[in-house]
């Protein structure tokens, strides 16, 4: 079953605002990946995060890899409209090698 | 180099028939992965592959059959389509070292009336 929360569900901003959204779990992770999915495509990898509290930038986002290794940040600075979309965690649990674990995703809607 | 290809793109099935999904990849991955999305539930693993000739169940594999014959090819069928079935089916696959993440098809939309 599901093991990733993520949060919110859905946001809806003004272009040109950060954006923040993170993942939490009780389990511990040994990877944490950030993936967007645009309207009618699959989901595309953004940024990917190997050690604890380790802090990223891809362009306008930047993700962290949780101290705890339970959670993950994404946040995306002045955001535009092509912002739009679902993003997506993902992490490989600690002990399962084969899969990772998703979670539910946030819709971002940028509002002009 | 086309990445992670699936088709069809779009399929509308009536109830009780069958239909196969095809996923290739050319990127000599050896994991490959199918999930579907439905609107609020995120992406659930229907069945996913370590190698050629291996299967494996994920999450929801009921109503689902696979098969890896070829190391590049991954087939997801369903023998009896129910509207319960209705959803957008994605296939990924992935180096075995998952560390990497996955590459994703596009997807296809699958319509069970």
């Amino acid at each position: 079953g599901q093991q990733l929360n993520q949060s919110p569900q859905s946001m809806f901003i003004q272009e040109g605002e950060d954006v923040s959204m993170n993942c939490t779990s009780s389990s511990i992770f040994n990877t944490w990946l950030w993936y967007k999915q645009d309207p009618g495509e699959g989901p595309v990898l953004l940024i990917a995060l190997y050690k604890a509290g380790e802090l990223t930038s891809n362009g306008r986002l930047t993700a962290q890899f949780g101290i705890t290794r339970k959670d993950s940040f994404l946040n995306i600075s002045a955001s535009i409209p092509s912002d739009v979309g679902i993003y997506f965690c993902a992490g490989q649990l600690q002990g399962s090698a084969r899969q990772l674990t998703f979670g539910s995703g946030t819709q971002l809607t940028v509002l002009p | 180099n086309a990445g992670v290809t699936q088709t069809p793109k779009f399929r509308v099935l009536k109830t009780g028939q069958s239909m196969t999904l095809l996923c290739a990849q050319d990127m000599n991955h050896e994991y490959m992965y199918w999930y579907r999305q439905d609107p609020g539930m995120g992406l659930r693993l229907i069945h996913y592959s370590v190698g050629e000739g291996t299967t494996a169940k994920g999450e929801v594999p009921d109503g689902y059959n696979v098969s890896r014959l070829k190391k590049q090819n991954f087939l997801l069928g369903l023998e009896s389509a129910a509207p319960s079935q209705t959803s957008v089916y994605f296939c990924a696959s992935s180096y075995s070292i998952i560390m990497r993440g996955y590459t994703f098809g596009s997807g296809t939309r699958l319509t069970v009336v």
